[in-house]
Formats: C-alpha cells, structure tokens, sequence
C-alpha cells in the first residue's frame, strides 16, 4: 500500500528555475526520505529528515517536514538538465518499512 | 565500496522457467530488500533480511523464493512466473537492522519480462 501521495504527478521547468515538489502521507513516522530515480535505474538516496526536524538542507536540495500537516516538499535549486529523473519520497512509521510515495515525473529542459 | 550490484540487468523468461536473481553489496550492511516496481509506480517492498534472517514477507506468491546465503548476498528464485510479473525488481541494503530506519542503497535492477 502506498502511504505518500506526490504533488504534482509531473513537473516541466527550464534549466536555472527552481522546482518544488510536494507528499502528504497518512500515518505518523520516524522519518521521510526524499529519493531520485533516473528512467529504469535504481533508486538514489538524496535526504533524510527525521520527525523532530522542520528544515534540513543537503547542496541545491532543501527539504521541509511539517508534522502537524503530514506533509513534507522538496526544492530544488537552480535545475540542471541532469536532475532529469523521477523524485520519490518515503515514509518510515512504525513497522520501520519504507513505504514510496507516488511520485513526481520532473523534466528540466535545457 | 558503496555498490549494489545486480545480475541480470535484463532477463526474459517464459511461465514454465526457472531463474534466480542476484544481489550483492561490500558495504557490510545488515539488511538485504528486495522491491518490485511496475512501469511509472514506485517500487513496492517484497522481502527484507535482517542479520541474514527473513523479517518481512510482504504476502509475495510463493512462486517468489528469497535466499540470503551470507551478509552480502541475496537472492530472488524465480519459478512458474505469470506474465504480470513482469517488472523491474529492484535489491536495496541499509547499514543497520531495518529497526534502525536508515537510508537504502539500491542496486540497478533486474528489468524481468516473462512470456
């Protein structure tokens, strides 16, 4: 069962423009885990924000959690073609799986 | 070495085959996934191994048969698939027991296609 939902399903931006994407979940959690996947490939771990933490930055990422509205967003600063890829966040509740949200679909165009 | 490795990349196979995924990672990590993602969905866990022992089993078809033979490999054998496994299976390990919630490394994949 998928826990997150992702906002939006698909995002088109130029190169140099900011993107944000945004998941809601259901339950509460230890964690939320932001994870990128190029077409076809494996998963790539990108940032983990625990449930006490409201703000965490990681190079051009910066991820926000906000408990009180089961929600978390992901920007990213000043796109690159290469940040190409589908963005997934996860969430780990109680049973310490790690439950995919549904995914955004982010094309940067050069 | 922070690799997770998987063999095949791709694999066709018909209903009546029998074949084995695998999975290999040297970072010492202690827990072994296996997930399965269909096209445009996010992948959804199948298995975990915690200090080599099975401690999830997602409700999988038995027709999906894990094997984890030490700390560092893990298998998937495949036996009388349906066509609607075809997918792309994907093995992740964290560092600590999955109690631990650390982040996953995942290998590349297996893109499966069963005729």
């Amino acid at each position: 069962s998928q826990q997150g939902e992702e906002d939006p399903q698909a995002l088109s931006i130029q190169e140099g423009e900011n993107a944000t994407m945004n998941c809601s979940y259901k339950t509460s959690i230890n964690n939320l885990q932001w994870y990128r996947q190029n077409s076809g490939r494996g998963l790539v771990h990108l940032i983990l924000i625990r449930s006490n933490e409201r703000e965490k930055h990681s190079g051009r990422l910066r991820v926000t959690l906000d408990t009180s509205k089961k929600s978390s967003s992901l920007l990213i600063t000043a796109s690159r073609a290469a940040d190409t890829a589908s963005y997934f966040c996860a969430t780990r509740g109680a049973t310490n799986k790690l439950i995919f949200g549904t995914g955004t679909l982010l094309a940067v165009q050069p | 070495d922070t690799e997770v490795t998987q063999t095949p990349k791709h694999l066709v196979m018909g209903m009546t085959n029998k074949k084995s995924l695998k999975c290999e990672q040297h970072m010492g990590h202690r827990a072994m996934y296996w997930y399965k993602q269909k096209a445009k969905k996010p992948p959804e866990l199948m298995f975990v191994y915690s200090y080599e022992k099975l401690s999830i089993n997602e409700s999988v078809p038995s027709r999906f048969s894990p094997e984890c033979p030490n700390s560092s490999l893990l298998n998937l054998h495949l036996h009388a698939l349906q066509p609607e496994d075809s997918a792309l299976y994907l093995c992740a390990s964290s560092q600590g027991a999955i109690a631990t919630g650390s982040e996953q490394y995942f290998g590349p994949g297996t893109r499966l296609t069963v005729t």
